[in-house]
């Protein structure tokens, strides 16, 4: 089993429609989850942080974490062209006693998100 | 602020040379962690340095190697180039401390060929 799996799409959503995505994770002591999306040609960008259950909301875009199920997702309201691209799930696994931190992401594959006008 | 600059953008190799890629995190922050991406693999982990130590290790073999500053800068080695290490390099800063101080910003990458 894939340390993070996402399906790869590609997930075509008309504008203005939510674009929902999701993301599974097999390390049950991660305690950082990530959504980066990525460009073509373009590195990672960094786009939603979740460190506890529940839901976050940052403008149109809403994290959703359930530790119990090892399940992140994404959710992209009133999606718009400038969207599509590939989106990334990372869960940081790195484990420092001493700082307390610790950063190393593992990502998934990235599903790619076309936003059809 | 300035993000995360890497450099250079673009190398190209030959096979059995070493290469060294240069990384300046964004001011304040601590950590700097590697990553390397190719269409096969996606993205995978590197190492990761916090305070001029290595705190994170990845898979990768000895040929990969990196180091930190005391500026918060880092860089990495690649010895003996193989055609398959032919890749976007990616470099990523974080303040390094728990909770929200993992959040990651990426640099621009240095897209490396090996020939």
């Amino acid at each position: 089993q894939k340390e993070v799996e996402q399906n790869s799409g590609p997930l075509s959503v008309p504008e203005g429609a939510i674009a929902s995505l999701n993301c599974t994770y097999s390390d049950r002591v991660s305690q950082s989850f990530f959504w980066y999306r990525q460009y073509s040609g373009k590195s990672p960008e960094l786009i939603m942080s979740i460190y506890s259950n529940g839901d976050k909301e940052d403008g149109r875009f809403t994290a959703q974490l359930n530790k119990a199920s090892q399940y992140v997702s994404l959710l992209i309201r009133d999606s718009q062209p400038s969207d599509s691209a590939t989106y990334l799930c990372a869960v940081n696994v790195g484990k420092n006693i001493l700082t307390g931190g610790g950063n190393k992401l593992t990502f998934g594959t990235g599903t790619q998100l076309k936003v059809e006008l | 602020k300035a993000g995360v600059t890497q450099t250079p953008r673009y190398l190209i190799k030959t096979r059995g040379q070493q290469v060294t890629l240069s990384c300046s995190p964004i001011s304040g922050h601590r950590s700097v962690s590697w990553y390397q991406q190719t269409p096969g693999q996606g993205l995978q982990f590197l190492f990761e340095y916090f305070s001029e130590t290595q705190r994170n290790k990845g898979n990768f073999p000895g040929r990969f190697s990196g180091r930190q500053f005391s500026n918060s800068r880092s860089e990495m080695n690649v010895s003996t180039l193989e055609l398959g290490d032919s890749a976007l390099y990616l470099c990523a800063s974080s303040l390094g401390l728990g909770g929200g101080g993992t959040e990651a910003f990426f640099g621009q990458g240095t897209r490396l060929t090996v020939v």
